[in-house]
């Protein structure tokens, strides 16, 4: 069964800061990978699909990367709003996600 | 505004059963598949089916197959979730979401979940 890891699984940063999160998938999945975020007590919300593009009414600092097994999501200047847990998901086969990453504040 | 909202959840015996239910609006039903994801309290995401567009076709996670049913009514615009043989562990917040995309659903696809719904809880114990 095709298995994702998230790395890592949570960090610390500080408005501002620049943010990279890693996905691994276990198999060749090109470019079959979403990113969601999700805050606490709400619902998912998708970012980033078929790696890289960026889902509509998302703001242009969150950014998507990788083919293949290999995957990244970047958050570029961590606005307050950002500070939540990120998902990552894949769409080769079944729609398996990863385990996730939490985003806290420093 | 596409909006979905279920409902149905609620406290069953381990072995009870239970039917979720999805309302859409604001979207033309019939021309999206379907999908399940839940929560379990504390943990992460878990997607448990998908329905095409169409109904023909049912996709389901490992945990859940012999045991969930999902279905769909494209005359009311609502997407179900029939949970039979529940366990403990099946204790989530369920959520349902539309789905966007092209390609395969079982050799790789652009399959993503572009809206979702608030969230339903289902709690199995005695």
């Amino acid at each position: 069964d095709m298995q994702m890891t998230q790395s890592p699984s949570s960090l610390s940063a500080s408005v501002g800061d620049r943010v990279t999160i890693t996905c691994r998938a276990s198999q060749n999945i090109d470019s079959y990978l979403n990113w969601f975020q999700q805050k606490p007590g709400k619902a998912p919300k998708l970012l980033i699909y078929a790696s890289s593009s960026l889902q509509r009414g998302v703001p242009s600092r969150f950014s998507g990367s990788g083919s293949g097994t290999d995957f990244t999501l970047t958050i570029n200047s961590l606005q307050p709003e950002d500070f939540a847990t990120y998902y990552c998901q894949q769409s080769y086969g079944r729609f398996a996600f990863g385990p996730g990453t939490t985003v806290n504040i420093k | 505004e596409v909006l979905l909202l279920e409902s149905g959840g609620g406290l069953v015996q381990p072995g009870g059963s239970l039917r979720l239910s999805c309302a859409a609006s604001g979207l033309i039903f019939n021309s999206h598949a379907m999908s399940w994801v839940r929560q379990a309290p504390g943990k992460g995401l878990e997607w448990v089916s998908t329905l095409t567009d169409s109904g023909s076709s049912t996709y389901y996670a490992d945990s859940v197959k012999g045991r969930f049913t999902i279905s769909r009514d494209n005359s009311k615009n609502r997407l179900f979730l029939q949970m039979d043989s529940l366990r403990a562990e099946d204790t989530a917040v369920y959520y349902c979401a539309k789905m966007e995309g092209s390609g395969s659903y079982t050799f790789g696809g652009y399959h993503y979940m572009d809206v979702w719904g608030q969230g339903t809880t289902v709690t199995v114990s005695s």
